[in-house]
């Protein structure tokens, strides 16, 4: 069971747009549309933001979006607010039943 | 609401045991499977095992295969990690999370609630 790929550090100005990445394989995110997205405040419970690829759950702004393409997901985060400063994880189911994280990404509003 | 509160964690030495226990209420426990998800110090998450709705079946990562075991009290709306062998890069702050599909035959493939986490500490 590999950890997905995700860049260790992403920064924007607020008002800004950021893309956070998640490379997996066939086995996993290129396998099954059943990528989701965590948004995680240290110290809190992490927070559900995307699921199945693009859906977002009800109560989650719009300014979040998913996406993806072959084995790679993406995380967009439109229209920057310092309340978005996070640590941001993609998961994916990997088969039998198993589940798989990507190593995380520290985002920073400037 | 949807609340998961986890205890038990603590101080263990390696080699030594320690039981998790996770409290759900807000919603109809014994119809979501759940899971437990780690995350050692300076570390991303970690998926750790998953138990289906009746308790019927469990999946666990490699990396706690044989040591962990998953189970669940559904008349206690409770779920359980029971932790053997622990290692010193088991030391992390363990969650509880809730799947979000009803009577599912297995996961959903996400997690639509978590707990704030309890903190294992493996060292001599």
């Amino acid at each position: 069971q590999s950890v997905l790929t995700q860049p260790a550090s992403v920064s924007g100005s607020p008002g800004q747009s950021i893309t956070i990445s998640c490379t997996g394989t066939s086995s996993d995110v290129g396998n099954y549309n059943l990528v989701s997205w965590y948004q995680h405040h240290p110290g809190k419970a992490p927070k559900l933001i995307i699921y199945q690829g693009s859906m977002r759950p009800s109560g989650v702004s719009n300014r979040f979006s998913g996406s993806k393409s072959g084995n790679t997901a993406s995380l967009t985060l439109s229209g920057l607010q310092a309340e978005d400063e996070a640590d941001y994880y993609c998961c994916s189911y990997a088969g039998s039943g198993t589940l798989v994280f990507g190593g995380g990404t520290k985002l920073t509003v400037l | 609401q949807v609340q998961l509160v986890e205890s038990g964690g603590g101080v263990v030495q390696p080699g030594g045991s320690l039981r998790l226990s996770c409290a759900a209420s807000g919603f109809t426990f014994s119809r979501h499977g759940m899971h437990w998800v780690r995350q050692a110090p300076g570390k991303g998450l970690e998926w750790l095992a998953f138990i289906r709705y009746d308790g019927s079946t469990e999946y666990y990562a490699d990396s706690v295969k044989g040591r962990f075991i998953i189970s669940r009290d559904n008349s206690k709306n409770t779920q359980y990690l029971q932790m053997t062998s622990l290692r010193t890069e088991d030391a992390a702050v363990y969650y509880c999370a809730k799947d979000p599909r009803p009577l599912s035959s297995t996961t959903s493939g996400w997690f639509d609630y978590w707990g704030q986490g309890t903190l294992v500490t493996v060292s001599s």
